[in-house]
């Protein structure tokens, strides 16, 4: 059974990099139909793609992070990771990976979620 | 991109039926049928109820059905239940590669 496992830092500074892991098990991350992308949700509010990476290394961001945000991809490790830079408490969120099924763009497995707090 | 529009609430009684509705416009909602839809429990990870604007995943009840009208994707859900209580999310591909989520609308079952 396919599970995905976010992992990082439990809480990082203002203008640092967050990086973040996600782990996939039970399923091969080199499938051809999906992508892996990350979404975030700010406490009590709603959610946001922030962007997915397909296996060979084909990346989509969301306009408002394009320039602050890295996604890769190991597949040799079967595992895909965030950074967001210049951080800000604006990004203060739970961050979840997810599956992407890559030409009808929705998400049909999902982490539990991180939450990262940014505070100095 | 603006994100969709959604109602921040709705409510239903047990067995009545209510629809949640997502306006976009010409360039994602009505102009592609790739809107998903997530239900949200609280401290829980979204599902995914409904994709590519009205087909459900296997293990989600028919009560949840999907349907779009020009710019504006809706979910009906049925035969109301108290479980169905939770935050419910639209979601749109956006052209250029881009998704684009709704504000979520939360669904009360008084």
């Amino acid at each position: 059974q396919l599970q995905l496992q976010e992992s990082g830092p439990g809480l990082v500074k203002p203008s640092e990099t967050l990086s973040l892991t996600c782990i996939v098990s039970g399923d091969s991350i080199s499938s051809s139909s999906y992508y892996w992308g990350w979404i975030r949700q700010p406490p009590g509010k709603g959610l946001e793609w922030i962007g997915s990476i397909y296996y060979r290394g084909d990346t989509h961001y969301t306009p408002s992070l394009k320039s602050r945000v890295t996604i890769s991809v190991d597949t040799s490790k079967n595992q895909f990771s965030l950074k967001l830079n210049f951080l800000t408490a604006a990004d203060t969120a739970v961050y979840y990976c997810a599956r992407h099924y890559g030409n009808y763009w929705y998400f049909d497995l999902w982490g539990r979620g991180a939450l990262v707090p940014v505070s100095s | 991109q603006s994100a969709l529009t959604q109602p921040a609430s709705v409510s239903g009684s047990p067995g009545q039926s209510i629809t949640i509705s997502c306006t976009g416009t010409s360039s994602d909602v009505g102009s592609y049928d790739l809107v998903s839809w997530y239900q949200q429990h609280p401290g829980k990870a979204p599902k995914l109820m409904i994709h590519e604007g009205s087909k459900r995943p296997s293990g989600v009840s028919d009560r949840f059905s999907g349907s779009k009208s020009g710019n504006t994707a809706s979910l009906t859900i049925s035969v109301l239940h108290t479980e169905d209580e939770a935050d419910y999310y639209c979601c749109s591909y956006a052209a250029n590669n881009i998704l684009m989520f709704g504000g979520g609308t939360k669904l009360t079952v008084l």
